[in-house]
């Protein structure tokens, strides 16, 4: 079974910084990647995702994410964060060709902007 | 209307009680499950369907019990809750290729 593991439980930046979370998985086989985010009082939202073809995807608010495969990572980036980007962001990753359901979760990063 | 409709929003009982949280979609995907989230714990997937006939435990199943009662409906139940069971409860639809999730704005549950 894969395992996700986001390394930050809680950042905290100034607006106009620079952002990247950490997110490693672990699965030896094909893995479709995503990143949500939960906005306060708010259920997820698909934020990015990654199937196949170019590793740096390109998400909604101007974030971005590369997928490095000899690194089993899947980071989250954006070059200058908001305010209004202060949310609870989860990385997921979804195996492929496991016969059965297997989107897990990580443990989230909180992201706190502060004006 | 929201695509996927969680009732209720806010609930408290007390230990023992048998609770049903009801899930109910619009968006016509085949697949539905259900998942809690607790603080530094992320998500954690308790049940899953893939279809009306198809029920498949997950991560955390033990203590939960889930009803596909029809495509747009998925129920899960916890028949004698318990206070570790409190949490907030996401249920979400999803295709086939698993592309994305669509998730309801959660139930707010608290077992005293």
């Amino acid at each position: 079974a894969q395992s996700v593991s986001q390394h930050n439980h809680h950042v905290i930046l100034s607006e106009a910084a620079s952002l990247e979370l950490g997110c490693n998985y672990s699965y030896g086989g094909t893995v479709n990647l995503f990143w949500y985010v939960q906005y306060p009082g708010q259920h997820l939202q698909l934020l990015l995702k990654y199937f196949s073809g170019d590793p740096l995807v390109k998400g909604i608010k101007g974030f971005e994410a590369e997928f490095i495969k000899s690194k089993f990572s899947f980071n989250l980036r954006k070059p200058s964060v908001q305010w209004s980007d202060t949310a609870e962001y989860f990385c997921a990753v979804n195996a492929q060709g496991a016969g059965s359901y297997q989107l897990t979760f990580g443990k989230g990063t909180k992201l706190s902007v502060i004006p | 209307d929201a695509d996927v409709t969680q009732t209720p929003r806010n609930r408290i009982t007390k230990t023992g009680k048998r609770i049903m949280l009801e899930c109910s979609q619009t968006k016509g995907h085949d697949r539905m499950y259900w998942y809690r989230q607790d603080p530094g714990l992320g998500l954690r997937l308790i049940y899953y369907s893939f279809d009306v006939k198809d029920i498949n435990k997950g991560e955390i199943s033990d203590g939960y019990s889930v009803s596909r009662q029809a495509q747009a409906k998925f129920s899960l139940s916890l028949e004698s809750a318990i206070p570790n069971q409190t949490a907030l409860y996401f249920c979400a639809t999803g295709t086939a290729m698993n592309e994305k999730l669509f998730f309801g704005s959660g139930t707010q549950l608290s077992v005293l």
